[in-house]
């Protein structure tokens, strides 16, 4: 089953912090790798897309990486902000539009 | 490019009503999704189009959903007797692998509470 597991749930960090998302797929065969900042009650935003030769891509303070044979990507995020606040999803992309498979999202909160 | 806009950003309708939600993708983009978010959890994908054609539909769009993209452009979503399980954000997404490199570029969301 075409899978996005996502770790953890829920962040919360103080503002300046450094952390690091998680995400693990089982989707094949597999396509691409996204990560999406949403903000509450907001449509998500693209951060990074990888696709399967790619070992890392920097977004500003955001880097993302990915090892294709372990199906294990994280987002890493420097000096936190105050308005990083927001869920961060995980997507993975298979064969087709349908194969485009979101994790449930961790949560992030920064605190001052 | 003004992105993908969504409209109406809000319904609240009673069950039992129809409700139809407009998705405008960014111009020239061929390619738009339609995904349901409920809270806590990530979008889930109902359908795709490709300019008009509808290529692929969800198991978990029902037969009281219907979406059309009439003219390539903008596309209607519809839901006919709505239940309360179908309230939720629904997403529109567009992109253009030739324009956008294949990045999915997402609207606001329509919310949708069936009271």
């Amino acid at each position: 089953k075409n899978q996005v597991e996502q770790s953890p749930q829920s962040l919360i960090i103080l503002e300046g912090k450094n952390c690091t998302l998680q995400c693990n797929y089982t989707v094949s065969p597999f396509s691409n790798l996204r990560w999406y900042k949403q903000d509450t009650g907001r449509g998500p935003v693209s951060l990074t897309i990888m696709t399967f030769s790619e070992n890392t891509k920097s977004n500003g303070r955001y880097t993302a990486t990915l090892d294709a044979d372990t199906k294990q990507s994280s987002l890493h995020i420097t000096a936190s902000q105050l308005s990083d606040s927001a869920s961060y999803i995980c997507v993975v992309r298979g064969s087709s539009a349908s194969k485009i498979i979101f994790g449930s999202g961790t949560r992030l909160s920064i605190r001052p | 490019d003004t992105g993908v806009s969504q409209d109406p950003r809000h319904k609240i309708t009673k069950r039992g009503q129809n409700v139809t939600f407009r998705c405008d993708p960014i111009s020239e983009h061929n390619r738009l999704y339609w995904y349901r978010q409920t809270l806590g959890q990530g979008p889930e994908f109902l359908t795709y189009f490709q300019n008009e054609a509808q290529l692929e539909k969800s198991r978990l769009l029902s037969d009281r959903f219907s979406a059309e993209r009439p003219k390539g452009s903008f596309s209607t979503l519809e839901i006919q007797r709505t239940e309360q399980g179908d309230s939720a954000m629904y997403l529109c997404a567009s992109s253009s692998p030739d324009r956008s490199g294949n990045t999915i570029y997402f609207g606001e969301g329509s919310w949708l509470t069936v009271v």
